[in-house]
């Protein structure tokens, strides 16, 4: 039920470009984003919605292919305080106690 | 200032014992929520509250419990029946729990050590 995020670590310098990947094997309603950094609790980027209604962040872009059952995250020109794991989480079906996030991708930019 | 609070931000417990974990939110949301991370881990739901006096299952709630008397309030008790209790437990809120379109709100954490 779990999604599965891709990859799960990367490195960068700053002003480099970054792709974090989400996928379920079921149909999802919705997907969230969130960054957590080391020891702190996460905080919200995105929210992406069947049918295409967004609600999120000015610097970060994301992308949600129904039928693909998938969700991207776009980091561009990452600046030093992208660094951090970024965790989607999939509703499957328009009931929220089938919410599940995936295990994480850990980013790191570098000078 | 709003915002969600979780007390203690250390806990060590011994094996055998019940534990309660405080949640605490002045953003007048609806919606609470306990997760539980796992080391290298995602967060996985053990319960969630849309309203007061109501309460229902995550995937993993067998040896938790929780109540909601309270809007403002959600204390999670790992009791003894949890095999393996060691992890960061996280609090977060919602305007609203029954749609999805609200982001998620969290407090700071507990990191629950069983000796």
């Amino acid at each position: 039920q779990q999604p599965v995020q891709s990859p799960q670590a990367v490195i960068l310098r700053e002003g480099e470009d970054a792709v974090i990947n989400c996928s379920s094997s079921k149909a999802l309603y919705s997907v969230h984003w969130y960054r957590q950094k080391h020891g702190e609790a996460p905080v919200f980027l995105m929210i992406l919605l069947k049918g295409g209604e967004q609600k999120g962040h000015d610097k970060i872009s994301a992308s949600f292919n129904e039928k693909k059952q998938q969700s991207s995250l776009y980091l561009t020109a990452s600046q030093l305080s992208y660094s951090g794991t970024y965790f989607c989480g999939t509703e499957i079906g328009n009931n929220f106690n089938k919410f599940y996030f995936g295990s994480g991708t850990k980013l790191n930019v570098k000078p | 200032d709003g915002g969600i609070t979780q007390s203690p931000k250390y806990l060590f417990r011994k094996e055998g014992q019940n534990v309660t974990l405080s949640c605490e939110q002045n953003l007048n949301h609806d919606a609470m929520y306990w997760y539980r991370q796992d080391p290298g881990q995602g967060l996985r739901l053990i319960y969630y509250s849309q309203i007061v006096n109501d309460f229902q299952k995550g995937d993993i709630a067998e040896g938790y419990s929780v109540s909601r008397e309270k809007k403002e309030s959600f204390p999670l008790t790992v009791t003894s029946a949890q095999k393996n209790p060691t992890a960061f437990y996280l609090c977060a809120s919602s305007i609203s729990g029954s749609r999805s379109y609200n982001e998620q709100f969290f407090g700071p954490g507990t990191r629950l050590t069983v000796l």
